[in-house]
């Protein structure tokens, strides 16, 4: 079965500096794999995806996310935070039964200090 | 990308009645999918439900508590059945416009009191 582990709750970072979320995966297949934001009181949005094809994957906003699959990781990264990056963040696999249902990770929120 | 509406935004209701809540898409989709989200808690699959056949109900929801429409291939409702303060949650909708792109709905922001 797939599944997805983000491995920090919180996460608090200056702005100008770099984002790192970490996100590791497990799967018995080659996985499709996706990043998704939620700010405050509005819904999901798709932040990049990656899908067997390039290993690094840009995504909106700045975002990019590296697929590596000996260290089964989906890291996400941005050189430079910006306030408005203040969200919560889920790493998402999808289910590779009949049903492609998305398996989302625990959660990460990113907070932006002035 | 496609545009998900859901009414209502949120609601405010008493234990023991039951709620529907509406799903419109601005596009023709074929998979639909009912999330919950419990406060603080990353979102759990409900059910998908696909135009023309029956929906098809994760582990731990029933449709019973949860009966699920799909009329046609723009519009879904999910109900949340005797309600009690555990099913207080955001109830999100979402859909498969391609392949591995899923977008959601803005959500629905219950309260049971």
């Amino acid at each position: 079965a797939q599944s997805v582990t983000q491995l920090d709750s919180h996460v608090s970072v200056s702005e100008g500096t770099p984002v790192l979320l970490r996100c590791n995966y497990s799967s018995s297949y080659s996985p499709s794999l996706f990043w998704y934001v939620q700010h405050p009181n509005k819904g999901l949005q798709l932040l990049l995806k990656y899908t067997s094809a390039a290993t690094l994957v840009k995504g909106i906003n700045g975002f990019e996310a590296e697929f590596k699959k000996s260290e089964t990781s989906f890291h996400l990264t941005k050189p430079s935070a910006h306030m408005s990056d203040a969200a919560e963040y889920f790493c998402v696999v999808r289910s590779m039964d009949s049903s492609y249902k998305l398996i989302f990770g625990s959660g990460t929120r990113l907070l932006v200090r002035p | 990308s496609a545009v998900i509406s859901q009414k209502p935004s949120r609601d405010i209701c008493q234990r023991g009645t039951s709620l529907t809540i509406q799903c419109q898409v601005d596009s023709q989709v074929t998979m639909m999918f009912w999330y919950r989200q419990q406060p603080g808690q990353s979102l759990t699959l409900i059910a998908t439900a696909n135009q023309g056949s029956e929906a098809t109900y994760e582990s731990g929801f029933v449709i019973d508590k949860f009966p699920i429409s799909r009329p046609n291939l723009t519009f879904s409702t999910l109900t949340v059945s005797n309600m009690s303060p555990e099913d207080s949650s955001i109830y999100l909708c979402s859909v498969e416009e391609g392949p591995d792109e899923q977008y959601f709905g803005p959500g629905t922001r219950l309260t049971v009191t």
